[in-house]
């Protein structure tokens, strides 16, 4: 089955600083999303961006679908960014596949 | 719309015991499914449902078993709780089948003595 890698796997942020968030997918797939799980373990849904790049306020991701990676970049990082990042994709007909995520971590 | 709901948030259970896991969506969703999330394994697919009457088979089902009367509802049910299923579970839903943003609850954290 495809399979997903995200790197890094933990981050260590001052508040303030900029981030990128990387994530590789082995075959083409028909949708891709990410998700912030935050600390108190609720799945957010950040973007649903099987191509092209959107933005939400300091969060933007872009997805090179014939590259095979997604990037998900967070600017002006806030301690409330904290939290586990998924990366997660399907091909048609299949169910999602998620990542291992990116734990970061935002001091003040 | 109150999107995906889960119920219980937290339950306790004794090796044996049986129960089920409520899952409500409100969103007129084809797709749900539910999935387990252990520290290091990230999150896995149990069972999912692409409709009313249909259900099938994710990555890790045994133990598990689900229905699906009604567009709105997909039950998770324990037969006979074993420790291996203490974990952190979450259902979701989206519009259709491998396509659609997927909307999760809230999860429900459940620990098996």
């Amino acid at each position: 089955g495809i399979q997903v890698e995200q790197s890094p796997p933990d981050l260590i942020l001052q508040e303030g600083a900029n981030s990128t968030l990387r994530c590789n997918f082995s075959d083409s797939v028909n949708n891709l999303q990410w998700f912030h799980q935050n600390p108190w373990g609720q799945l957010i849904n950040l973007f649903y961006i099987p191509s092209g790049t959107k933005q939400n306020g300091r969060l933007s991701a872009t997805t090179v679908a014939t590259e095979r990676y997604s990037l998900l970049y967070i600017s002006s990082s806030q301690t409330t960014d904290s939290g586990v990042y998924f990366c997660a994709v399907n091909q048609a007909g299949t169910a999602l596949i998620f990542g291992k995520g990116t734990t970061l971590s935002v001091s003040s | 719309n109150a999107g995906v709901t889960q119920t219980p948030k937290f339950q306790v259970l004794k090796t044996g015991q049986s129960m089920t896991l409520q899952c409500a969506q409100d969103m007129n969703h084809e797709y749900m499914s539910w999935y387990r999330q252990d520290p290091g394994m990230g999150l896995r697919l149990i069972h999912y449902s692409v409709g009313a009457g249909i259900t099938d088979q994710g990555e890790v089902p045994n133990g598990y078993n689900v229905s699906r009367s009604t567009t709105e509802d997909f039950p998770l049910r324990l037969l006979s709780a074993a420790p291996s299923q203490t974990s952190v579970y979450f259902c979701a839903s989206s519009l259709g089948w491998g396509s659609g943003e997927l909307f999760f609850g809230e999860g429900s954290r459940l620990t098996v003595l």
